[in-house]
Protein backbone atom coordinates (compact mmCIF):
# COMPACT_ATOMS: atom_id res chain seq x y z
CA UNK A 1 0.00 0.00 0.00
CA UNK A 2 0.63 3.64 -0.24
CA UNK A 3 3.32 4.95 2.31
CA UNK A 4 4.41 8.42 3.25
CA UNK A 5 7.40 9.14 4.90
CA UNK A 6 9.06 11.96 6.57
CA UNK A 7 12.60 13.06 7.83
CA UNK A 8 13.59 13.86 10.41
CA UNK A 9 11.51 12.48 12.59
CA UNK A 10 12.50 15.15 15.31
CA UNK A 11 14.51 18.10 14.92
CA UNK A 12 15.35 20.48 17.63
CA UNK A 13 16.25 24.13 16.85
CA UNK A 14 17.21 27.27 18.44
CA UNK A 15 15.08 29.87 18.53
CA UNK A 16 15.46 31.84 15.34
CA UNK A 17 17.12 28.96 13.27
CA UNK A 18 15.52 27.53 10.35
CA UNK A 19 13.61 24.13 10.14
CA UNK A 20 13.13 21.77 6.94
CA UNK A 21 10.89 18.74 7.04
CA UNK A 22 10.55 16.56 3.90
CA UNK A 23 7.81 14.00 2.89
CA UNK A 24 8.01 11.63 0.26
CA UNK A 25 5.14 8.98 -0.88
CA UNK A 26 5.92 5.52 -2.66
CA UNK A 27 2.85 6.67 -5.30
CA UNK A 28 2.00 9.57 -7.48
CA UNK A 29 -0.36 12.63 -5.18
CA UNK A 30 -3.18 14.08 -6.52
CA UNK A 31 -2.45 16.69 -4.33
CA UNK A 32 -0.35 17.06 -0.70
CA UNK A 33 -1.82 18.67 2.04
CA UNK A 34 0.37 19.95 5.66
CA UNK A 35 -0.82 19.69 9.13
CA UNK A 36 0.47 20.98 12.07
CA UNK A 37 -0.49 19.32 15.34
CA UNK A 38 0.14 20.66 18.72
CA UNK A 39 1.15 18.51 21.92
CA UNK A 40 -2.60 17.05 23.04
CA UNK A 41 -4.41 18.93 20.44
CA UNK A 42 -5.85 18.20 17.01
CA UNK A 43 -4.21 18.57 13.57
CA UNK A 44 -4.37 21.66 12.02
CA UNK A 45 -4.76 22.43 8.09
CA UNK A 46 -2.07 24.53 6.84
CA UNK A 47 -2.20 24.39 3.11
CA UNK A 48 -3.07 22.37 0.00
CA UNK A 49 -0.87 21.83 -3.35
CA UNK A 50 -2.21 20.79 -6.56
CA UNK A 51 0.17 21.43 -9.14
CA UNK A 52 3.59 19.63 -10.19
CA UNK A 53 6.20 22.33 -9.06
CA UNK A 54 4.09 24.57 -7.03
CA UNK A 55 5.58 26.38 -4.16
CA UNK A 56 3.29 28.79 -2.20
CA UNK A 57 4.56 31.06 1.31
CA UNK A 58 2.28 31.89 4.25
CA UNK A 59 4.72 34.30 6.09
CA UNK A 60 7.68 32.11 7.38
CA UNK A 61 6.41 29.13 5.95
CA UNK A 62 7.47 27.98 2.23
CA UNK A 63 5.65 24.76 1.01
CA UNK A 64 6.47 22.90 -1.95
CA UNK A 65 5.21 20.13 -4.15
CA UNK A 66 7.87 18.07 -6.32
CA UNK A 67 7.45 18.16 -9.92
CA UNK A 68 6.77 14.12 -10.08
CA UNK A 69 4.18 14.93 -7.12
CA UNK A 70 5.51 12.35 -5.11
CA UNK A 71 7.66 14.84 -2.50
CA UNK A 72 7.06 17.56 -0.82
CA UNK A 73 8.96 19.84 2.16
CA UNK A 74 7.90 22.61 4.55
CA UNK A 75 10.39 25.39 5.12
CA UNK A 76 9.81 27.41 8.13
CA UNK A 77 12.80 30.74 7.92
CA UNK A 78 13.32 32.38 11.60
CA UNK A 79 11.64 29.89 13.91
CA UNK A 80 9.73 31.20 16.78
CA UNK A 81 8.25 29.58 19.64
CA UNK A 82 4.76 29.31 18.56
CA UNK A 83 6.14 27.01 15.82
CA UNK A 84 6.23 23.70 18.44
CA UNK A 85 4.38 20.64 17.09
CA UNK A 86 4.33 17.66 15.02
CA UNK A 87 4.18 19.05 11.07
CA UNK A 88 2.39 16.20 9.05
CA UNK A 89 2.33 15.87 5.28
CA UNK A 90 -1.18 14.20 4.07
CA UNK A 91 -1.93 12.87 0.35
CA UNK A 92 -4.19 11.14 -1.75
CA UNK A 93 -3.36 8.75 -4.16
CA UNK A 94 -4.75 9.08 -7.56
CA UNK A 95 -7.87 7.15 -7.84
CA UNK A 96 -7.97 6.37 -4.35
CA UNK A 97 -10.20 8.58 -1.23
CA UNK A 98 -7.87 7.23 1.23
CA UNK A 99 -5.97 10.01 2.74
CA UNK A 100 -2.32 9.25 3.75
CA UNK A 101 -0.69 11.01 6.41
CA UNK A 102 2.88 11.09 6.71
CA UNK A 103 4.93 10.10 9.19
CA UNK A 104 5.63 13.30 11.20
CA UNK A 105 7.82 15.53 11.97
CA UNK A 106 8.16 17.05 15.67
CA UNK A 107 9.73 20.13 15.93
CA UNK A 108 10.93 21.76 19.31
CA UNK A 109 12.53 24.83 19.98
CA UNK A 110 15.34 25.93 22.15
CA UNK A 111 14.88 29.70 23.51
CA UNK B 1 -20.18 28.56 13.79
CA UNK B 2 -19.17 25.47 15.53
CA UNK B 3 -16.17 23.20 14.70
CA UNK B 4 -16.66 19.69 14.44
CA UNK B 5 -17.85 18.35 17.48
CA UNK B 6 -17.31 14.41 18.95
CA UNK B 7 -18.20 12.97 21.82
CA UNK B 8 -17.57 11.71 24.34
CA UNK B 9 -13.99 13.06 24.84
CA UNK B 10 -12.74 10.11 26.85
CA UNK B 11 -14.11 6.55 27.22
CA UNK B 12 -12.77 3.73 28.96
CA UNK B 13 -13.27 0.63 27.98
CA UNK B 14 -12.69 -3.36 28.61
CA UNK B 15 -11.43 -5.99 25.91
CA UNK B 16 -14.88 -7.51 24.14
CA UNK B 17 -16.81 -4.96 24.59
CA UNK B 18 -18.12 -2.65 21.84
CA UNK B 19 -18.15 1.34 21.49
CA UNK B 20 -19.89 4.11 19.65
CA UNK B 21 -18.34 7.18 18.46
CA UNK B 22 -20.03 10.18 17.60
CA UNK B 23 -18.93 13.07 15.06
CA UNK B 24 -20.75 16.17 13.67
CA UNK B 25 -18.93 18.29 11.37
CA UNK B 26 -19.15 21.67 10.21
CA UNK B 27 -22.54 23.26 8.97
CA UNK B 28 -22.43 22.65 5.56
CA UNK B 29 -19.50 20.32 5.14
CA UNK B 30 -20.78 17.21 3.94
CA UNK B 31 -18.03 14.54 3.68
CA UNK B 32 -16.95 13.00 7.03
CA UNK B 33 -13.50 10.97 7.75
CA UNK B 34 -12.50 9.12 10.68
CA UNK B 35 -8.75 8.44 11.77
CA UNK B 36 -6.82 6.70 14.30
CA UNK B 37 -4.02 7.86 16.04
CA UNK B 38 -2.27 6.11 18.35
CA UNK B 39 0.34 8.08 20.51
CA UNK B 40 3.56 9.18 18.46
CA UNK B 41 2.39 8.38 14.95
CA UNK B 42 0.46 10.23 12.24
CA UNK B 43 -3.36 9.71 12.01
CA UNK B 44 -4.58 6.40 9.98
CA UNK B 45 -7.50 6.42 8.13
CA UNK B 46 -10.70 4.72 8.85
CA UNK B 47 -13.29 5.85 6.32
CA UNK B 48 -14.08 8.41 4.71
CA UNK B 49 -18.38 9.04 3.83
CA UNK B 50 -19.58 11.52 1.36
CA UNK B 51 -22.97 12.21 1.03
CA UNK B 52 -23.87 9.09 3.62
CA UNK B 53 -21.90 6.56 0.73
CA UNK B 54 -18.92 5.30 1.95
CA UNK B 55 -15.84 6.84 -0.38
CA UNK B 56 -12.86 5.06 0.86
CA UNK B 57 -12.16 2.78 3.64
CA UNK B 58 -8.68 2.32 4.89
CA UNK B 59 -6.60 -0.77 5.93
CA UNK B 60 -8.67 -1.82 9.11
CA UNK B 61 -10.72 -5.00 10.46
CA UNK B 62 -14.26 -5.65 9.70
CA UNK B 63 -14.76 -4.94 13.81
CA UNK B 64 -15.07 -1.01 12.12
CA UNK B 65 -17.89 0.07 10.35
CA UNK B 66 -19.01 3.62 10.26
CA UNK B 67 -22.24 5.31 8.80
CA UNK B 68 -23.40 8.87 8.33
CA UNK B 69 -26.68 10.44 8.56
CA UNK B 70 -29.13 12.06 7.04
CA UNK B 71 -27.59 15.55 8.88
CA UNK B 72 -24.21 14.58 7.90
CA UNK B 73 -23.55 13.61 11.64
CA UNK B 74 -21.36 10.46 11.49
CA UNK B 75 -20.87 7.16 13.79
CA UNK B 76 -18.03 5.16 14.38
CA UNK B 77 -19.10 1.54 15.72
CA UNK B 78 -15.64 -0.50 16.53
CA UNK B 79 -17.01 -4.27 17.90
CA UNK B 80 -14.89 -6.80 20.10
CA UNK B 81 -12.28 -4.53 21.19
CA UNK B 82 -8.47 -5.03 21.24
CA UNK B 83 -6.10 -3.80 23.81
CA UNK B 84 -4.50 -2.50 20.81
CA UNK B 85 -7.36 -0.43 19.82
CA UNK B 86 -6.28 1.87 22.19
CA UNK B 87 -5.72 5.61 20.88
CA UNK B 88 -6.92 8.88 19.80
CA UNK B 89 -9.93 9.23 17.49
CA UNK B 90 -10.32 12.07 15.50
CA UNK B 91 -13.21 12.77 13.36
CA UNK B 92 -12.79 15.36 10.18
CA UNK B 93 -15.05 16.99 7.85
CA UNK B 94 -15.17 18.85 4.56
CA UNK B 95 -16.96 20.34 1.97
CA UNK B 96 -16.09 18.00 -0.49
CA UNK B 97 -14.22 14.89 -0.84
CA UNK B 98 -10.91 14.25 -1.03
CA UNK B 99 -10.10 13.65 -4.76
CA UNK B 100 -11.74 17.45 -5.88
CA UNK B 101 -8.36 18.61 -5.59
CA UNK B 102 -9.66 22.20 -5.26
CA UNK B 103 -9.85 25.01 -2.08
CA UNK B 104 -12.37 22.47 -0.32
CA UNK B 105 -10.66 19.84 0.89
CA UNK B 106 -9.47 21.07 3.47
CA UNK B 107 -9.93 18.81 6.77
CA UNK B 108 -11.04 20.18 9.89
CA UNK B 109 -10.52 17.62 12.74
CA UNK B 110 -12.44 17.57 15.47
CA UNK B 111 -10.65 17.38 19.22
CA UNK B 112 -11.06 13.40 19.44
CA UNK B 113 -12.18 10.71 21.52
CA UNK B 114 -9.42 9.34 23.33
CA UNK B 115 -10.20 5.43 23.95
CA UNK B 116 -8.62 3.48 26.45
CA UNK B 117 -9.41 -0.63 26.04
CA UNK B 118 -8.57 -2.33 29.73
Amino acid sequence: GQQVMQIPQYQHVQEGEDFTTYCNSSTTLSNIQWYKQRPGGHPVFLIQLVKSGEVKKQKRLTFQFGEAKKNSSLHITATQTTDVGTYFCAGPSFGNEKLTFGTGTRLTIIP
Amino acid sequence: DAGVTQSPTHLIKTRGQQVTLRCSPISGHKSVSWYQQVLGQGPQFIFQYYEKEERGRGNFPDRFSARQFPNYSSELNVNALLLGDSALYLCASSLQGLLAGGPYNEQFFGPGTRLTVL
